[in-house]
């Protein structure tokens, strides 16, 4: 299957700062990734829909001015959580669409990269 | 209602016998579902997809939909202790992206 890369795969960080989380599609070119949050015990929430060369697509309640989405390029999209404080640490998890052809019919797949655990001390 | 729901469980089973996991999502216009496997602390692994109604087999994974009573279902056969993670269903409900599930958690009991 395609691969899609993270990083870094964990970061730890003080508050206030700013992290950049880095989404590569290996093997494959993806005009729309997505970017999931995951808090322990809990089910991935999407936060946006990363378009290259547009803006992104942001979920209602997550504040774009926060979490700044750049999809510069098919096989790139960069997630930077401005100003990070506590409550943000989480795993996030980026995903790129692949059209898959499967018994003569063309179905999206979603393959995931590894996560970054986020620590914001 | 939310979208995709599963049954949080924890659902135990003993090593070698069949697991049942349950999923139902209100989007009649959902055309295909997937399920995912997510060990502790990793990122979602796709097991399979399905979109036809009746039943798809892959391995020890049988995936069933029937789309009347929006419904999925995974079954894992001879289940193993390493099939013990998070199951999570998922589908397209009129986005481009995934919506999941809460997941449901799965014990195999050597």
């Amino acid at each position: 299957g395609a691969v899609v890369s993270q990083h870094p795969s964990r970061v730890i960080c003080k508050s206030g700062t700013s992290v950049k989380i880095e989404c590569r599609s290996l093997d494959f070119q993806a005009t729309t990734m997505f970017w999931y949050r995951q808090f322990p015990k809990q089910s991935l929430m999407l936060m946006a829909t990363s378009n290259e060369g547009s803006k992104a697509t942001y979920e209602q309640g997550v504040e774009k001015d926060k979490f700044l989405i750049n999809h510069a390029s098919l096989t790139l999209s960069t997630l930077t959580v401005t100003s990070a404080h506590p409550e943000d640490s989480s795993f996030y998890i980026c995903s790129a669409n692949l059209k898959v052809r499967q018994t003569g019919r063309l179905y999206n797949e979603q393959f995931f990269g590894p996560g970054t655990r986020l620590t914001v001390l | 209602q939310k979208e995709v729901e599963q049954n949080s469980g924890p659902l135990s089973v003993p090593e070698g016998a069949i697991a049942s996991l349950n999923c139902t999502y209100s989007d009649r216009g959902s055309q295909s579902f997937f399920w995912y496997r997510q060990y502790s602390g990793k990122s979602p692994e796709l097991i399979m997809f399905i979109y036809s109604n009746g039943d798809k087999e892959d391995g020890r994974f049988t995936a069933q939909l029937n789309k009347a009573s929006q419904y999925v279902s995974l079954l894992i056969r001879d289940s193993q202790p390493s099939d013990s993670a998070t199951y999570l269903c998922a589908g397209y409900t009129g986005r481009r992206a995934l919506t999941f599930g809460s997941g449901t958690r799965l014990q195999v009991q050597p």
